[in-house]
Parts: structure tokens; sequence; C-alpha cells
């Protein structure tokens, strides 16, 4: 059974940074990819980028280019998302996702963690 | 990036109703679409991949079509359970886009 289980609820001051990590069932991180997704409240969902620990390339969203970094620890199959310089807009859902396809097609997600920005 | 243009935003719709959700990508992507479907507080879930493949497990009273820039997502007999919202993406090229949702509510 694929299970992601993402870390708890965040509460961050505007300037400082997150990382939130994504503990993947074993296998998980010698075939597929991971992406981080993320849902404002009430909004829609954004794809922020993604790794893929197979090859260890990551692919990122122009808008969070230089302010995200996504990693994987292949020895604990867990990937974290690291966003710096937090703003209000950040405040969100995030969600990581097993991706088959490359980083687009999202078969199984996490739960989602709560980051709050204020 | 490429826009991802559903319709309508919201639905009204009853138990055994026919349920079609369209989405427009602002350039062609082929097949490249993905639906999911997300109740509220829950992760969203993949239903159909590549326009027209069923997820494993999902049933088949869901069914996706389309190609280049039009795409629709069908419900042929909309059940209790199927009262979320749905949302396209295309898988054509980064950032993979989202479509704005398609909330369907009970008449």
């Amino acid at each position: 059974q694929v299970q992601l289980v993402q870390s708890g609820t965040e509460v961050k001051k505007p300037g400082s940074s997150v990382k939130v990590s994504c503990k993947a069932s074993a296998g998980t991180f010698n075939s597929y990819a991971v992406s981080w997704v993320r849902q404002a409240p009430g909004q829609g969902l954004e794809w922020m980028g993604g790794i893929n620990p197979v090859f260890d390339t990551t692919e990122y969203a122009q808008k969070f280019q230089g302010r995200v970094t996504i990693t994987a620890d292949k020895s604990t199959s867990t990937a974290y998302m690291e966003l710096n310089s937090l703003r209000s807009e950040d405040t969100a859902v995030y969600y990581c996702a097993r991706a088959k396809g490359r980083f687009s097609i999202l078969d199984h997600w996490g739960q989602g963690t709560l980051v709050s920005v204020s | 990036d490429i826009q991802m243009t559903q319709s309508p935003s919201s639905l009204s719709a009853s138990m055994g109703d026919r349920v079609t959700i369209t989405c427009r990508a602002s350039q062609s992507i082929s097949d490249y679409v993905n639906w999911y479907q997300q109740e509220p507080g829950k992760a969203p879930k993949l239903l159909i991949f590549v326009a027209s493949n069923l997820q494993s497990g999902v049933p088949s009273r869901f069914s996706g079509s389309g190609s280049g820039t039009d795409f629709t997502l069908t419900i042929s007999s909309l059940q209790p359970e199927d009262f979320a919202t749905y949302y396209c993406q295309q898988s054509y090229v980064s950032p993979y886009t989202f479509g704005q949702g398609t909330k369907v509510e009970i008449k």
C-alpha cells in the first residue's frame, strides 16, 4: 500500500523559512518522482516542483525558482520541500504526491501540511 | 505558462444525473490532461490520466475525452460521494498547471 506521510502544521513569521517532510512507503523512491503542490485557503492547486530520486534531478516552477529547494533522502525514503523568504501569500496547505510520468501525473498524495505565515 | 480554463466553475446536479465538465488549454497539449477529485479537507485524488485513462480503483462512471485544447470529464450517473471539486491539469510542459476547479453541488 502506497503511503505518503507529511510533517505537521507550521506557523512561521514573514521572512523566515519552512521545511516540510514527506515520508514515502518503501520502494517509492526506486521508481517514482515526488512533486509538491500547494493550495492557498479557498483556492486551487499550484504545482511547485518535483524531484526524481532515481536520477537525482529536480524541476521547479519558474514562480518559485530561487526560493524553493526540494531534496530527497533515499536512505529514509523521505522528500523535503524548503521554502524561503516566507510571506503571507505563502499561507497554504502543502502536499507531496507520488508522480508517474515525469513530475506530473500525481497518483498518490500525502495528507497535506498547513503552513501559516503571519 | 499554459492556462487551463474549466467550465462551469460550479454546478448543481441531482443523484443519477449525467455531468460534464470541460477544460480548455491555452495552447495545444495533445492528450496530456489529468483529472482530479478533491473532497473538502482532503487531498486530491487522481481520476483520469492522459485524457482518457481511468486510474486504478476509480469507478467506471468516470470517463475522460479530448485532445488538442478541449477536454471533458464525464460522470455518467452522479453518486452521493461524487459531490466534490474537480480539477484538470496539463502534464504537457512544466509548470504543470491546474484549472481553477469545478465544484459539483447537490441540487
